[in-house]
């Protein structure tokens, strides 16, 4: 199976760019997907194909990567983007995998 | 509007069964491929099965295969997830999620059931 590998948690401050990595232990080529969970909510898909923005997100979220690395960015973070982020490979399955999840926390 | 909403969850003892059933509106139900896929209390998520728009290609979760069964009824909008053989590691909230064949990702979610797997 695919293992994504996230880093656990990230803080920044309002108004600062952040960088969300997810590493695959094998190429996933652009199959990459990122997803946004609030506390008490489903997952929300903000990023599908590495780059590609999802509908009605806002253009301050932004995908890039191919093969095992991946980055999602956010600026500029707002308080609302406080949630748990997932990379989500689609590539090599099923399985279809998740990263662990990064928790976003705002200063 | 999309909307997929989950029942069926509760408690359950260990080695029981459960149907969960996942009821979908708002685009046709049978143009798309549909998932399950479930997240342990304070854990990540986890893929559990899929079943493509016409059932003819269905897959599981190693985790999962020959206890749980994934199934849809086009007719009444919805999807399903027969558990039998239930384990404590089986305690979760139990998504349905819409999938888009053209890349495998999982565009609409439900707002999750939770399944609680104790005796």
């Amino acid at each position: 199976d695919t293992v994504l590998t996230q880093s656990p948690a990230l803080a920044v401050s309002p108004g600062e760019r952040v960088t969300i990595s997810c590493k695959a232990s094998e190429s996933v080529s652009t199959r990459m997907h990122w997803y946004q969970q609030k506390p008490g909510q489903q997952p929300k898909l903000l990023i599908y194909k590495a780059s590609n923005l999802a509908s009605g997100v806002p253009a301050r979220f932004s995908g890039s990567g191919s093969g095992t690395d991946f980055t999602l960015t956010i600026d500029p973070v707002e308080a609302d983007d406080t949630a748990t982020y997932f990379c989500q490979q689609s590539w090599n399955g099923p399985p279809w995998t998740f990263g662990g999840g990064t928790k976003l926390e705002l200063k | 509007e999309v909307q997929l909403v989950e029942s069926g969850g509760g408690l359950v003892q260990p080695g029981r069964s459960l149907k969960l059933s996942c009821l979908a509106s708002g685009f046709t139900f049978s143009n798309y491929g549909m998932n399950w896929i479930r997240q342990a209390p304070g854990k990540g998520l986890e893929w559990v099965a899929s079943i493509s728009s016409s059932s003819s290609y269905i897959y599981y979760a190693d985790t999962v295969k020959g206890r749980f069964t994934i199934s849809r009824d086009n007719a009444k909008n919805t999807l399903y997830l027969q558990m039998t053989s239930l384990r404590s590691e089986d305690t979760a909230l139990y998504y349905c999620a819409r999938v888009r064949t053209t890349g495998h990702y999982f565009d609409y979610w439900g707002q999750g059931v939770m399944v609680t797997v104790s005796s």
